[in-house]
């Protein structure tokens, strides 16, 4: 069955600091990949989504990216964080399309 | 507008009540639904699939009604463990979830 890893599993970073959390996916292969941010109070918001190595789509204009530099490994970075950017990072991948999505147990970010 | 729109609440019942969630969503094209659970500071996980027929696994139940583009979920007989945030998902074509913001659940004793 599909695991998804994250890490780390809780980060304080000061603003203007870069950050990058990484997202791993075991038990399957090719898998379409999502970065999710949830933030106080508010519902999962969108931020990335990979459908194969090297290929990114944005669905939000902000100072976030992202990467898939393998199958299975996909990366959200940022050169100088805001404290807008604190919130719950979530990676994740659909089980089957009957199963809805998988998630990574997520990323708790406070910029200070 | 939002794809899914859900009530924040919180709704907060006795232990043994019956309580009911409903969620809209705006594209009429939307394919599948679901129902997560979020427990507090945790990542959500998927509690049912909602299909046109309905279903049920155990004291959860699920609609769907394209008719009026909502769904819902009826708990029957809350514990204490149901307090959570329930988020409702509607799919597009392509496989892109749209989720909605939750609804807060608390059982009291």
């Amino acid at each position: 069955s599909q695991t998804i890893h994250q890490w780390p599993a809780t980060l304080v970073q000061p603003v203007g600091s870069p950050l990058s959390l990484e997202c791993t996916v075991e038990g399957t292969s090719n898998p379409n990949l999502y970065w999710y941010r949830q933030a106080a109070g508010r519902g999962l918001q969108l931020l990335f989504y990979s459908v194969g190595i090297g290929q990114i789509s944005s669905e939000v204009p902000q100072n976030l990216s992202a990467s898939r530099p393998q199958d299975r490994q996909f990366i959200l970075s940022s050169k100088k964080l805001l404290l807008s950017d604190s919130g719950f990072y979530l990676c994740a991948s659909p089980a089957n399309s009957n199963y809805g999505y998988t998630f990574g147990s997520g990323t708790r970010l406070t910029v200070v | 507008r939002k794809e899914v729109e859900q009530d924040p609440g919180p709704f907060n019942v006795p232990e043994g009540a019956t309580v009911a969630f409903n969620c809209t969503y705006s594209n009429s094209a939307s394919q599948s639904f679901f129902w997560y659970r979020q427990d507090c500071r945790k990542e959500p996980k998927l509690l049912m699939s909602v299909y046109s027929s309905g279903n049920e696994d155990g004291r959860f139940t699920a609609q769907l009604n394209r008719a009026s583009q909502y769904i819902s979920l009826l708990i029957r007989d809350s514990k204490l463990s149901d307090s959570a945030t329930y988020l409702c998902v509607s799919t597009s074509t392509g496989n892109q979830f749209y989720f909605g913001t939750g609804t807060s659940l608390t059982v009291i004793p």
